[in-house]
């Protein structure tokens, strides 16, 4: 069964203070992994996609890695609006998961001015 | 701007009442999802259309029952629900197979749903 793990649940940051977020999986062969941004009351937004060990992708303030276990979001100098909930999710290469996301419970961001 | 419409954005009903929740997307998807959270809790996926046929169930009860009009449409049906089925329903869009499908999902707002 494919698992996602993310840590920490709950992570408070001061305007500027850099730090990443962890997503640690098992899945049976990885098709891609997905990190979300979701607000409050909204539905996820899309932010990277990661397909093989090694891979990177930035975005902003925003810069995602994957290794063979696990990936990091890595925020620099993060900013009050970076607040929200960012959710890690796979997806399995083959059978019934090829549409089926697995995702963590998230952690909250919150960068306090 | 989210690109996958969601309507309304909030709903209350009675367990006896029968209403739907409606979703459009304008990308070209042919690949639609619904989707239900609960507060602090990941998405739980509910249904996935593929051109336009239902390829998942996720065993969800019969109380929620999901149409696919067209490509562009996908709605969700609600009968006789309970106030444990109180959620924000979240639909998605993505490439289909054939469409260099990625697994990436483009949520809507979401419509916030409570049962009395």
């Amino acid at each position: 069964e494919d698992q996602v793990t993310q840590s920490p649940e709950a992570l408070r940051l001061q305007e500027g203070e850099s730090s990443s977020l962890n997503c640690s999986y098992t899945v049976s062969g990885l098709r891609g992994l997905f990190w979300y941004r979701q607000d409050p009351g909204k539905g996820p937004e899309f932010l990277f996609t990661l397909y093989s060990a090694g891979e990177e992708k930035e975005k902003e303030r925003l810069k995602a890695t994957l290794t063979k276990k696990e990936s990091f979001l890595h925020i620099t100098a993060p900013k009050p609006e970076d607040s929200a909930t960012y959710l890690c999710a796979v997806q399995a290469r083959s059978g019934a998961g090829s549409y089926q996301l697995t995702f963590g419970k998230g952690t909250k961001l919150s960068v306090i001015p | 701007d989210t690109e996958v419409t969601q309507t309304p954005k909030h709903l209350v009903m009675g367990m006896t009442n029968k209403k739907s929740l409606k979703c459009e997307q304008h990308m070209g998807h042919r690949a639609m999802y619904w989707y239900k959270q609960k507060a602090k809790k990941p998405p739980e996926l509910m249904f996935v259309y593929s051109y336009e046929k239902l390829s998942i169930n996720e065993s969800v009860p019969s109380r929620f029952s999901p149409e696919c009009p067209n490509s562009s449409l996908l709605n969700l049906h609600l009968h006789a629900l309970q106030p444990e089925d109180s959620a924000l329903y979240l639909c998605a869009s993505s490439q289909g197979p054939g469409q260099g499908y990625t697994g990436e999902l483009f949520f809507g707002e979401g419509s916030r749903l409570t049962v009395l």
